[in-house]
């Protein structure tokens, strides 16, 4: 009984491919998150939805698209995939905004 | 944006408390201190957090400074499986932002 659950766990893949990343939280939570972390090990907020509307989008390429089809689901679409973007993505979730958060696994997205 | 500044590594004995310091100087009065885990190729686990009293949990003990300028994270009895990088995170318009943190080794 995952809390929060990541598919794929890894994705390679090539320049300019289309790909997605499925998050799903089992938790009941409102809120949730995708991070970014980089060959630094610098994890950085992405975006995050509160009961299915965006609330926080940083400075991320219009490529980067969530979409939310429910409150315990939170998809990460990537377009036009670039060498830059390989990391490993983060999936979050908090009962609201503020609250603690609980992550995912992570999905390690390697560009060639 | 409160930053937070911590050391970038520090060992520690097995069965011994750890002490993970905290600077946040420029913390905001209803800014609170967060301290999350990432334990290798894992991803981050929520510890404990507070604003002004100290807090305790069945993981960890969290000791605020009175001028909440500082803070400190307890693990009372460090095991092996507490090795892990800690990041100490004071909360912005609801975001984590995470910095390096502290990697800390638990040695046997």
């Amino acid at each position: 009984d995952t809390a929060v659950s990541q598919t794929p766990k890894y994705l390679v893949t090539q320049m300019g491919n289309d790909k997605s990343i499925k998050c799903e939280q089992n938790l009941g939570h409102d809120t949730m998150y995708w991070y970014k972390q980089d060959s630094k090990k610098f994890l950085k907020i992405m975006f995050s939805y509160n009961n299915k509307e965006l609330i926080i989008n940083e400075t991320v390429p219009n490529r980067f698209s969530p979409k939310s089809p429910d409150k315990a689901h939170l998809n990460l679409h990537i377009n036009s995939l670039e060498l830059g973007d390989s990391a490993v993505y983060f999936c979050a979730s908090s009962q609201d905004w503020g609250d603690e958060q609980y992550f995912g696994p992570g999905t390690r997205l390697t560009v060639t | 944006d409160a930053k937070t500044t911590q050391p970038p590594s520090m060992d520690c004995a097995e069965g011994r408390a750890a002490n993970l310091p905290c600077n946040h100087s420029t913390i905001s009065g209803n800014e609170y201190v967060y301290w999350y885990r990432q334990i290798h190729s894992q991803g981050p686990q929520y510890i404990i957090h507070g604003l002004k009293n100290n807090e305790t949990n069945e993981m960890a003990s969290l000791i605020i400074t009175e001028d909440r300028k500082s803070s400190t994270l307890i693990l009372p009895h460090a095991t092996l499986r507490d090795t892990a990088v800690y990041y100490c995170i004071v909360l912005n318009d609801y975001k984590l932002s995470f910095g390096a943190g502290t990697t800390v080794t638990v040695r046997a």
